[in-house]
């Protein structure tokens, strides 16, 4: 039983902080790897992926993977109101295959 | 740039009737993933198509099918509607290719079984 696992928070960070994301996952033959943020009520937004080991960064967000501790993180500089919302890790074993989500960290950023 | 499109939006059934989501893909993405979300629950994969033929199947129940056609689209039927059913059903399509094959999503129905 293929497992992504994130802590449900809420995490609550002042606005202007950094945000840190994490996710672990149980597949050795995991190889791609995504973040995406969810409103409620609304559907995933792709954030990122990821699919090698190191940093990924895109505008304010930064991917990490770490393949030898299944592990996988995401980084939010200078979070906004606007951020608050579920990030949802899911993790792909390769091609067009489906995704396994996480149950999602709910963040919270504090105006 | 082009979504996914899905429709309904909004359905609501009563136990025992029969629907029918409907999904566009993003243009020229070949392959269509449907999952279901309950409420405060994770996306849970139902079952995917790839060039029109069934790619890979989750946890969908038999009372479910699903096809897709010569242009991509793909259709969710269900059959003998339970309450459990009511939930978020997203359809997301992806370029099937590569080693990393970014799914994106559409809107989602919402359907509510009474």
């Amino acid at each position: 039983q293929k497992e992504v696992e994130q802590n449900s928070g809420p995490l609550s960070v002042p606005e202007g902080a950094i945000a840190s994301l994490n996710c672990t996952y149980s597949d050795r033959g995991s190889q791609s790897f995504f973040w995406y943020r969810q409103y409620s009520g609304k559907s995933p937004e792709l954030i990122m992926f990821i699919y090698s080991n190191g940093d990924k960064e895109d505008g304010r967000f930064t991917a990490q993977l770490n393949k030898a501790s299944q592990y996988v993180s995401l980084l939010i500089r200078d979070s906004q109101p606007s951020d608050s919302a579920t990030y949802l890790c899911a993790v792909a074993n390769s091609g067009n295959t489906p995704l396994v989500f996480g149950k999602g960290t709910r963040l919270s950023v504090i105006a | 740039a082009a979504g996914v499109i899905q429709s309904p939006r909004h359905l609501i059934k009563e136990k025992r009737e029969t629907a029918t989501l409907k999904c566009y893909p993003i243009p020229r993405h070949d392959t269509v993933y449907w999952y279901q979300q309950g409420p405060g629950q994770d996306p849970q994969f139902l079952i995917s198509f790839y060039e029109k033929m069934q790619s890979d199947k989750g946890s969908i129940p038999d009372r479910f099918s699903a096809q897709q056609f010569s242009d991509y689209h793909s259709e969710l039927n269900m059959s003998s509607l339970e309450l459990g059913d009511s939930a978020l059903y997203f359809c997301a399509s992806s370029l099937g290719q590569g080693l990393v094959n970014e799914q994106y999503f559409g809107p989602g129905t919402r359907l509510t079984v009474t």
